[in-house]
């Protein structure tokens, strides 16, 4: 079993939806968890990062953690055409005084004008 | 400034052929990473610095040597490269005392022939 596990999609949704990008983990020992988006031939970019369970916003974005089901999600509203990329789950635990990250394998998400 | 540049954004290289890549990051960040990415999937660590110093090597072949000359700056020296080497390097930075939450260069496209 993959330490995080995150369906790859790809996801098609309307411009204007709400979308719904989810991740699954098995590792109790992860204490963050980040999501970054990644542009086809582009470095990742943080959009969010979370520390606790519980939900945090920023603009269209929602970051939700349940450490209870080991079950993190990315809400997007209403969906923008400039959203298309692949959005990557990443997590992170102490590993001999260094915060080890492990990425998820990515969403590729479309919104369709 | 959240910016981390990486240069080349493109390399092709023979297998006999000895190349660097160079990666520069002004935000007074004293760790940083180097990062390997094959098409459709993660990132996968390859070594972190701290304070300048090596402190994590994920087992990485020795074709593969990196240099931090000073804090700001991250070298990736190639030599004796496998096609199978073909990949997008990413260069990564973070506060110590924030690991978890990790700033990507754009990455150089790296093709061994």
């Amino acid at each position: 079993q993959k330490e995080v596990e995150q369906d790859p999609g790809p996801l098609s949704v309307p411009e204007g939806a709400i979308v719904s990008l989810n991740c699954t983990y098995s590792n109790s020992a992860f204490q963050y968890f980040m999501w970054y988006r990644q542009y086809s031939r582009k470095g990742p970019e943080l959009l969010m990062y979370t520390y606790s369970s519980g939900n945090k916003e920023d603009g269209r974005f929602t970051a939700q953690v349940d450490k209870s089901s080991k079950y993190i999600s990315l809400f997007i509203r209403d969906s923008q055409p400039s959203d298309s990329a692949t959005y990557l789950c990443a997590m992170s635990a102490n590993s001999g005084g260094y915060q080890k990250v492990t990425f998820g394998t990515g969403t590729k998400l479309q919104v369709i004008p | 400034d959240t910016e981390v540049t990486q240069t080349p954004k493109h390399l092709v290289m023979g297998m006999t052929n000895k190349k660097s890549l160079k990666c520069e990051q002004h935000m007074g960040h004293r760790a940083m990473y180097w990062y390997k990415q094959k098409a459709k999937k993660p990132p996968e660590l390859m070594f972190v610095y701290s304070y300048e110093k090596l402190s994590i090597n994920e087992s990485v072949p020795s074709r593969f040597s990196p240099e931090c000359p000073n804090s700001s700056l991250l070298n990736l020296h190639l030599h004796a490269l496998q096609p199978e080497d073909s990949a997008l390097y990413l260069c990564a930075s973070s506060q110590l005392e924030s690991q978890e939450t990790q700033y990507f260069g754009p990455g150089t496209r790296l093709l061994v022939l």
